[in-house]
C-alpha cells in the first residue's frame, strides 16, 4: 500500500534552517510528482511546492520562493524540503503528497504530517 | 491565481441527512477540482477528483457536480464519521495550486 512518512519537524529559532524528509513506500516513486502542502495551526491548506517526477523542475508559493528548495532522490524513494530563513508564519504542520502521475496536480496520497514551529 | 471560495464555512447537519457545500472559483476550472476531507489530527483524504469522479474507496454517498467555476458536493446521507472539513482544490491553472478555505460539517 501507499506511504509517506515526513520526519524532520521541530522547534527551531526564526532565521534557522530546518531539513523535512518524506520516504515513500509501495508505489514507483520515480513515477510521480511529489508536492508539500502546510497548514499553520486552525487554518487551512497552503500548497508549498513541487517537484516533477525526475526532479528537473520544481516550483514554490510565492511565500517561500527563494527560502525554500525542493528536491528528490529517487534511489532512495525520498522527498526532501529544504527550508531557510525560517519565519514565524511559517509554524505549520507539512503534509508530503503524492500527484497522482506526472503532474496533474490532484493529490490522491498524503502522508501524516510533520508539525514545524518556528519560535524564539 | 485563482481564488477558490467555500461556502458557508460551517454547516450544521444531523446525522441522515443530506449536506450540500459549495465551492466556486474566480475564473473557469473546467473540471479540474478535487474536493478533500480532513478529520482531526489527521491529513487530508482525496474524496473527489474530476469534479464528479469518486476516488478509490469513496462511498457512494459522496458525489460531487459542477464545471467551470460552481461546484458542489453532496453527501447524501450524513454519517456519524463524515462529520469533517472538506476542502476544494483548483488543478487547471497551476502552480500555484489553489485551495478553498474549507468548510467544517458539524452535528
Amino acid at each position: 500500500q501507499v506511504q509517506l512518512v515526513e520526519s524532520g519537524g521541530g522547534v527551531v529559532q526564526p532565521g534557522r534552517s530546518l531539513r523535512l524528509s518524506c520516504t515513500a513506500s509501495g508505489f514507483s516513486f520515480r513515477s510521480h510528482a511529489m508536492h508539500w502542502v502546510r497548514q499553520a495551526p486552525g487554518k487551512g491548506l497552503e500548497w508549498v511546492a513541487v517537484i516533477s517526477y525526475d526532479g528537473s523542475n520544481t516550483y514554490y508559493a510565492d511565500s517561500v520562493r527563494g527560502r525554500f528548495t525542493l528536491s528528490r532522490d529517487n534511489s532512495k524513494n525520498t522527498l526532501y524540503l529544504q527550508m531557510n530563513r525560517l519565519r514565524p508564519e511559517d509554524t505549520a504542520v507539512f503534509y508530503c503528497a503524492r500527484d497522482v502521475d506526472v503532474a496533474s496536480g490532484w493529490l490522491d496520497y498524503w502522508g501524516q504530517g510533520t508539525l514545524v514551529t518556528v519560535s524564539s | 491565481e485563482i481564488v477558490m471560495t467555500q461556502s458557508p464555512a460551517t454547516l450544521s447537519v444531523s446525522p441522515g441527512e443530506r449536506a450540500t457545500l459549495s465551492c466556486r472559483a474566480s475564473q473557469s476550472v473546467g473540471s479540474k477540482l478535487a474536493w478533500y476531507q480532513q478529520k482531526p489530527g489527521q491529513a487530508p483524504r482525496l474524496l473527489i477528483y474530476g469534479a464528479s469522479t469518486r476516488a478509490t474507496g469513496i462511498p457512494a454517498r459522496f458525489s460531487g457536480s459542477g464545471s467551470g467555476t460552481d461546484f458542489t458536493l453532496t453527501v447524501s446521507s450524513l454519517q456519524s464519521e463524515d462529520f469533517a472539513v472538506y476542502y476544494c482544490q483548483q488543478y487547471n491553472k497551476w502552480p500555484p495550486l489553489t485551495f478553498g478555505q474549507g468548510t467544517k460539517v458539524e452535528i
